[in-house]
């Protein structure tokens, strides 16, 4: 049973540019969370898909986007890159459906804006 | 802005004592959930605990969640080297159609000395 996956594992992006990460919830799970991780920090919450909609929204710019696709898979968008965006992004499966309240996180995708 | 705020920042320990980690949280909460991050890699759910419950036990962790205090404590007992690691503490808030928002205080970096 494959648990949450997340791809690329790193990306260098310039400032201005735009990037998009990916990933896929475990086996049995319908939502998708997005949570921010900067240096030294705990994660901070983005939003989060459920049947395809954003559910909640974090305290983030509308540069911050997603979508979540018919199989729960989920992709976020970065638009104009700035500097601050370099962290840590992870990505989190759960269950509404199953009552699941117990999230669990992929590995992460390690931005660097330069 | 981060609801969690655990304490102490940094625990250094030897093997084989117990470690106790502390966190409190602003608000009202709907679970608590601990997590567990190697080397700035992916979170590891360790154990959740909801507003009803008082202690719940995994293995050799032993969590306490007194919400009228608004705090909850992690005990590792017989720690090992591989429990170095940082140990987040989030605050779940169950939303209609929707899993968990989670809040995350900054963690506490825990080492255990051989």
């Amino acid at each position: 049973d494959a648990g949450v996956t997340q791809s690329p594992t790193h990306l260098i992006k310039t400032r201005g540019q735009q990037v998009t990460l990916r990933c896929s919830p475990k086996s049995g799970h319908d939502t998708v969370s997005w949570y921010q991780q900067a240096l030294g920090q705990g994660p901070q919450f983005i939003f989060q898909y459920y049947e395809e909609e954003e559910r909640q929204r974090g305290n983030f710019p509308d540069r911050f986007s997603g979508h979540q696709f018919p199989n729960y898979s989920s992709e976020l968008n970065v638009n104009a890159l700035l500097l601050g965006d370099s962290a840590l992004y992870l990505c989190a499966s759960g269950g509404v459906f199953r009552g699941l309240e117990t999230q669990y996180f992929g590995p992460g995708t390690r931005l660097l804006v330069l | 802005s981060q609801q969690g705020e655990e304490d102490p920042q940094a625990l250094s320990i030897q093997e084989g004592e117990n470690a106790t980690m502390n966190c409190s949280y602003k608000t009202s909460i709907n679970n608590l959930q601990w997590y567990r991050q190697n080397s700035g890699r992916g979170l590891v759910h360790l154990i959740l605990i909801r507003s009803n419950e008082r202690e719940k036990h995994s293995g050799r962790l032993r969590v306490t969640l007194d919400t009228s205090k608004k705090s909850s404590s992690l005990l590792i007992t017989a720690s090992r080297a591989a429990d170095t690691a940082s140990y987040f503490c989030a605050t779940g808030r169950l939303y209609t159609g929707a899993n968990s928002k989670l809040t995350f205080g900054k963690g506490i970096t825990l080492s255990v000395r051989p």
